[in-house]
């Protein structure tokens, strides 16, 4: 069974970083591409960051690749993301997503873990 | 930036009737066109990819078509499991892109 389990989310000031981690389980994790998603209160949803199995190509949506990075650890099986210079737009529930294929939608996403961005 | 335009926002319909929800692209996606499905609480989950191909486990009820700028999903039969949020997604270009997505509430 696939299990994507989602954590370091929490309360941050602006201009505060924190990294997020994806654990990931049922599946040969580094075969897969991998995203990141974003809901922030009320809105919808919005495409992060995608990485390919072996985390050599990363896409980044063009208002957050200066302050996010996606990376991976395939010996661990975890998805990483690191956000920098966080600002209260950044507020947000974060959910990883593993993918059929590179610019895939996710076929299985993890619950998310909620980022607040405040003072 | 591909934009994607879903209607209506709230879409209220009784147990047992049919849902019809729109999404219209800005430019084509082809058929790079996926449904998921938010309830509170539970991880979203893949419904069509393909524009019309079901994900796997997804019941029969469900059902989308279109290419091109128009896509349609349709939930016959609504059961109470399926009041939900609904977003569309291409994955034509990057950035890829969701929609606003449409609330099917229970009339």
């Amino acid at each position: 069974e696939v299990q994507l389990l989602e954590s370091g989310g929490g309360l941050v000031q602006p201009g505060g970083s924190l990294r997020l981690s994806c654990a990931a389980s049922g599946f040969t994790f580094s075969s897969y591409v991998m995203s990141w998603v974003r809901q922030a209160p009320g809105k919808g949803l919005e495409w992060v960051s995608t990485i390919t199995g072996s985390g050599s190509i990363t896409y980044y949506a063009d208002s957050l690749k200066d302050r996010f990075t996606v990376s991976r650890d395939n010996s661990n099986n975890t998805l990483y993301l690191h956000m920098n210079n966080l600002r209260a737009d950044d507020t947000a529930v974060y959910y990883c997503t593993k993918d059929r294929c590179s610019g895939c939608p996710g076929d299985y996403w993890g619950q998310g873990t909620l980022v607040t961005v405040s003072s | 930036e591909i934009v994607m335009t879903q209607s209506p926002a709230t879409l209220s319909v009784s147990p047992g009737e049919t849902a019809t929800l729109s999404c219209r692209a800005s430019q084509s996606v082809g058929s790079n066109l996926a449904w998921c499905q938010l309830k509170p609480g539970q991880a979203p989950r893949l419904l069509i990819y393909g524009a019309s191909t079901r994900a796997t486990g997804v019941p029969a009820r469900f059902s989308g078509s279109g290419s091109g700028t128009e896509f349609t999903l349709s939930i016959s039969s609504l059961q109470s499991e399926d009041f939900a949020v609904y977003y569309c997604q291409q994955y034509n270009n990057w950035p890829l892109g969701f929609g606003g997505g449409t609330k099917v509430e229970i009339k």
